[in-house]
Protein backbone atom coordinates (compact mmCIF):
# COMPACT_ATOMS: atom_id res chain seq x y z
CA UNK A 1 0.00 0.00 0.00
CA UNK A 2 1.53 3.24 -0.67
CA UNK A 3 1.91 6.06 1.70
CA UNK A 4 -0.33 8.74 -0.13
CA UNK A 5 -2.21 7.82 -2.85
CA UNK A 6 -3.52 9.86 -5.34
CA UNK A 7 -5.78 9.61 -8.64
CA UNK A 8 -3.76 10.19 -11.30
CA UNK A 9 -6.80 11.65 -13.33
CA UNK A 10 -6.77 13.37 -15.36
CA UNK A 11 -9.97 15.37 -14.19
CA UNK A 12 -11.66 17.43 -16.03
CA UNK A 13 -13.78 20.28 -14.88
CA UNK A 14 -15.29 22.77 -16.95
CA UNK A 15 -14.48 26.60 -16.38
CA UNK A 16 -15.86 28.02 -13.43
CA UNK A 17 -16.97 24.40 -11.80
CA UNK A 18 -15.67 23.36 -8.49
CA UNK A 19 -12.70 21.34 -8.77
CA UNK A 20 -12.38 17.97 -6.14
CA UNK A 21 -8.69 16.59 -5.63
CA UNK A 22 -8.95 13.97 -2.87
CA UNK A 23 -5.77 11.93 -1.45
CA UNK A 24 -5.37 9.51 1.34
CA UNK A 25 -2.83 8.27 3.63
CA UNK A 26 -1.44 5.30 5.71
CA UNK A 27 0.30 6.44 8.36
CA UNK A 28 -2.01 7.26 11.60
CA UNK A 29 1.39 9.54 12.93
CA UNK A 30 0.89 12.09 9.93
CA UNK A 31 0.95 15.35 11.40
CA UNK A 32 0.82 17.91 8.78
CA UNK A 33 -0.61 17.96 5.26
CA UNK A 34 -0.19 19.71 2.43
CA UNK A 35 -1.09 20.57 -1.14
CA UNK A 36 1.42 21.86 -3.93
CA UNK A 37 0.44 22.69 -7.49
CA UNK A 38 3.42 21.40 -10.29
CA UNK A 39 2.96 22.92 -13.96
CA UNK A 40 4.60 20.56 -16.52
CA UNK A 41 8.60 21.10 -16.85
CA UNK A 42 7.85 23.10 -13.07
CA UNK A 43 8.98 23.08 -9.49
CA UNK A 44 6.08 22.11 -7.04
CA UNK A 45 4.10 25.18 -5.39
CA UNK A 46 2.85 25.22 -2.08
CA UNK A 47 -1.15 26.32 -1.98
CA UNK A 48 -2.22 24.89 1.29
CA UNK A 49 -1.28 23.22 4.28
CA UNK A 50 -3.47 22.07 7.13
CA UNK A 51 -2.89 20.95 10.62
CA UNK A 52 -6.45 20.33 12.18
CA UNK A 53 -9.50 18.06 11.52
CA UNK A 54 -12.10 20.14 8.94
CA UNK A 55 -11.99 23.27 6.98
CA UNK A 56 -9.08 25.35 5.81
CA UNK A 57 -10.03 28.24 3.33
CA UNK A 58 -7.73 30.75 1.31
CA UNK A 59 -9.27 32.26 -1.77
CA UNK A 60 -11.05 30.25 -4.21
CA UNK A 61 -8.89 27.02 -2.41
CA UNK A 62 -10.27 25.00 0.68
CA UNK A 63 -8.55 22.06 2.27
CA UNK A 64 -10.15 19.45 4.49
CA UNK A 65 -9.01 16.80 6.83
CA UNK A 66 -10.38 14.27 8.23
CA UNK A 67 -7.93 12.24 10.11
CA UNK A 68 -10.32 9.69 11.50
CA UNK A 69 -10.90 8.62 7.86
CA UNK A 70 -6.69 9.35 6.99
CA UNK A 71 -8.55 11.75 4.24
CA UNK A 72 -6.90 14.87 2.60
CA UNK A 73 -9.17 17.01 0.00
CA UNK A 74 -8.67 20.29 -1.76
CA UNK A 75 -11.55 22.07 -3.65
CA UNK A 76 -10.98 24.56 -6.17
CA UNK A 77 -14.07 26.97 -6.65
CA UNK A 78 -14.65 29.07 -10.10
CA UNK A 79 -11.93 26.56 -12.02
CA UNK A 80 -9.85 28.58 -14.52
CA UNK A 81 -7.90 27.54 -17.30
CA UNK A 82 -4.76 28.37 -15.03
CA UNK A 83 -5.71 26.41 -12.55
CA UNK A 84 -4.26 23.15 -14.83
CA UNK A 85 -1.73 21.06 -13.33
CA UNK A 86 -0.88 18.23 -11.13
CA UNK A 87 -1.93 18.83 -7.85
CA UNK A 88 0.62 17.03 -5.44
CA UNK A 89 -1.04 16.08 -1.63
CA UNK A 90 2.02 15.71 0.93
CA UNK A 91 2.24 14.38 4.03
CA UNK A 92 4.97 14.79 7.20
CA UNK A 93 5.20 12.12 9.88
CA UNK A 94 6.99 14.51 12.46
CA UNK A 95 10.15 12.48 13.56
CA UNK A 96 13.43 12.92 15.38
CA UNK A 97 14.96 13.27 12.03
CA UNK A 98 13.44 16.53 10.61
CA UNK A 99 10.39 17.08 8.53
CA UNK A 100 10.49 15.25 5.37
CA UNK A 101 7.37 15.38 3.08
CA UNK A 102 5.86 11.89 1.74
CA UNK A 103 4.32 12.85 -1.66
CA UNK A 104 1.17 11.18 -3.44
CA UNK A 105 2.01 10.81 -7.17
CA UNK A 106 -0.59 13.77 -7.48
CA UNK A 107 -3.77 14.19 -10.17
CA UNK A 108 -3.43 15.80 -13.22
CA UNK A 109 -6.73 18.31 -13.59
CA UNK A 110 -7.55 19.95 -16.29
CA UNK A 111 -9.78 23.14 -16.85
CA UNK A 112 -11.74 23.26 -19.70
CA UNK A 113 -13.25 26.53 -21.92
CA UNK B 1 13.45 38.29 -1.24
CA UNK B 2 14.91 35.99 -3.81
CA UNK B 3 13.26 32.62 -2.88
CA UNK B 4 15.35 29.08 -3.33
CA UNK B 5 18.18 28.83 -6.17
CA UNK B 6 19.45 26.02 -7.77
CA UNK B 7 22.06 25.53 -10.23
CA UNK B 8 22.95 24.92 -13.23
CA UNK B 9 19.05 24.52 -14.31
CA UNK B 10 20.17 21.57 -16.83
CA UNK B 11 23.07 19.37 -16.71
CA UNK B 12 24.68 16.91 -19.21
CA UNK B 13 26.69 14.42 -18.20
CA UNK B 14 27.94 11.53 -19.72
CA UNK B 15 27.59 7.57 -18.13
CA UNK B 16 30.71 7.29 -15.59
CA UNK B 17 30.95 11.74 -14.65
CA UNK B 18 30.64 13.35 -11.58
CA UNK B 19 27.03 15.12 -11.48
CA UNK B 20 27.67 18.83 -8.69
CA UNK B 21 23.69 20.02 -8.04
CA UNK B 22 23.91 23.71 -5.84
CA UNK B 23 21.14 24.20 -3.89
CA UNK B 24 20.70 28.02 -1.86
CA UNK B 25 17.48 28.57 0.52
CA UNK B 26 15.74 31.18 1.05
CA UNK B 27 17.16 33.99 3.17
CA UNK B 28 16.35 33.14 7.06
CA UNK B 29 16.31 29.59 6.42
CA UNK B 30 18.76 27.33 7.84
CA UNK B 31 17.16 23.88 6.83
CA UNK B 32 17.50 22.45 3.56
CA UNK B 33 15.99 19.08 2.13
CA UNK B 34 16.56 17.31 -1.67
CA UNK B 35 13.61 15.53 -3.90
CA UNK B 36 14.36 13.55 -6.84
CA UNK B 37 11.60 13.22 -9.28
CA UNK B 38 11.80 10.44 -11.99
CA UNK B 39 10.05 10.74 -14.71
CA UNK B 40 6.30 9.74 -14.86
CA UNK B 41 7.29 8.99 -10.94
CA UNK B 42 6.57 11.17 -7.91
CA UNK B 43 8.79 13.60 -5.81
CA UNK B 44 10.94 11.46 -3.85
CA UNK B 45 12.67 12.62 -0.54
CA UNK B 46 16.05 12.42 -0.41
CA UNK B 47 17.75 13.75 2.33
CA UNK B 48 17.72 16.76 4.95
CA UNK B 49 20.36 18.91 6.32
CA UNK B 50 21.05 21.87 8.31
CA UNK B 51 24.23 23.77 8.18
CA UNK B 52 27.01 21.40 8.63
CA UNK B 53 24.90 18.30 9.47
CA UNK B 54 22.79 15.78 7.74
CA UNK B 55 20.04 15.08 9.81
CA UNK B 56 17.75 12.41 7.58
CA UNK B 57 19.32 10.64 4.66
CA UNK B 58 17.50 7.80 4.42
CA UNK B 59 16.19 8.54 1.19
CA UNK B 60 19.37 8.62 -0.24
CA UNK B 61 20.62 5.70 -2.80
CA UNK B 62 23.52 3.87 -0.26
CA UNK B 63 26.58 4.49 -3.31
CA UNK B 64 27.78 6.89 -5.44
CA UNK B 65 25.39 9.88 -3.93
CA UNK B 66 26.58 12.11 -0.84
CA UNK B 67 25.23 15.41 0.16
CA UNK B 68 26.42 18.53 2.29
CA UNK B 69 25.57 21.85 3.64
CA UNK B 70 28.45 23.98 4.75
CA UNK B 71 28.87 26.63 6.84
CA UNK B 72 29.39 28.70 3.88
CA UNK B 73 28.31 27.90 0.76
CA UNK B 74 25.26 26.14 -0.94
CA UNK B 75 23.98 22.83 -0.31
CA UNK B 76 25.43 20.22 -2.44
CA UNK B 77 24.50 16.97 -4.08
CA UNK B 78 26.89 15.38 -5.28
CA UNK B 79 26.51 11.79 -7.50
CA UNK B 80 29.07 9.86 -8.64
CA UNK B 81 29.79 8.38 -11.27
CA UNK B 82 26.19 8.84 -13.07
CA UNK B 83 24.12 5.87 -15.10
CA UNK B 84 21.31 6.65 -16.86
CA UNK B 85 18.93 5.69 -14.15
CA UNK B 86 20.42 9.05 -12.36
CA UNK B 87 18.13 11.12 -14.92
CA UNK B 88 15.78 13.18 -13.38
CA UNK B 89 14.70 16.23 -12.19
CA UNK B 90 16.49 17.36 -8.67
CA UNK B 91 14.86 19.90 -6.27
CA UNK B 92 15.99 21.58 -3.40
CA UNK B 93 13.18 22.98 -0.61
CA UNK B 94 14.36 25.04 2.51
CA UNK B 95 12.16 25.75 5.28
CA UNK B 96 13.06 27.90 8.58
CA UNK B 97 14.24 27.03 11.87
CA UNK B 98 11.35 28.65 13.58
CA UNK B 99 8.13 30.01 13.64
CA UNK B 100 4.75 29.80 12.39
CA UNK B 101 6.34 28.43 8.83
CA UNK B 102 8.24 25.86 10.02
CA UNK B 103 7.08 22.65 8.19
CA UNK B 104 6.32 24.71 5.22
CA UNK B 105 8.75 23.77 2.43
CA UNK B 106 9.33 26.14 -0.78
CA UNK B 107 10.66 24.42 -3.65
CA UNK B 108 13.46 25.79 -6.06
CA UNK B 109 13.32 25.79 -9.72
CA UNK B 110 14.93 21.98 -9.70
CA UNK B 111 17.96 20.80 -11.76
CA UNK B 112 17.41 18.59 -14.35
CA UNK B 113 20.20 16.44 -15.24
CA UNK B 114 20.35 13.82 -18.24
CA UNK B 115 22.66 11.26 -18.31
CA UNK B 116 23.44 10.54 -22.00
Amino acid sequence: QKEVEQNSGPLSVPEGAIASLNCTYSDRGSQSFFWYRQYSGKSPELIMFIYSNGDKEDGRFTAQLNKASQYVSLLIRDSQPSDSATYLCAVIHFTGGGNKLTFGTGTQLKVEL
Amino acid sequence: NAGVMQNPRHLVRRRGQEARLRCSPMKGHSHVYWYRQLPEEGLKFMVYLQKENIIDESGMPKERFSAEFPKEGPSILRIQQVVRGDSAAYFCASSPSLGANYNEQFFGPGTRLTVL
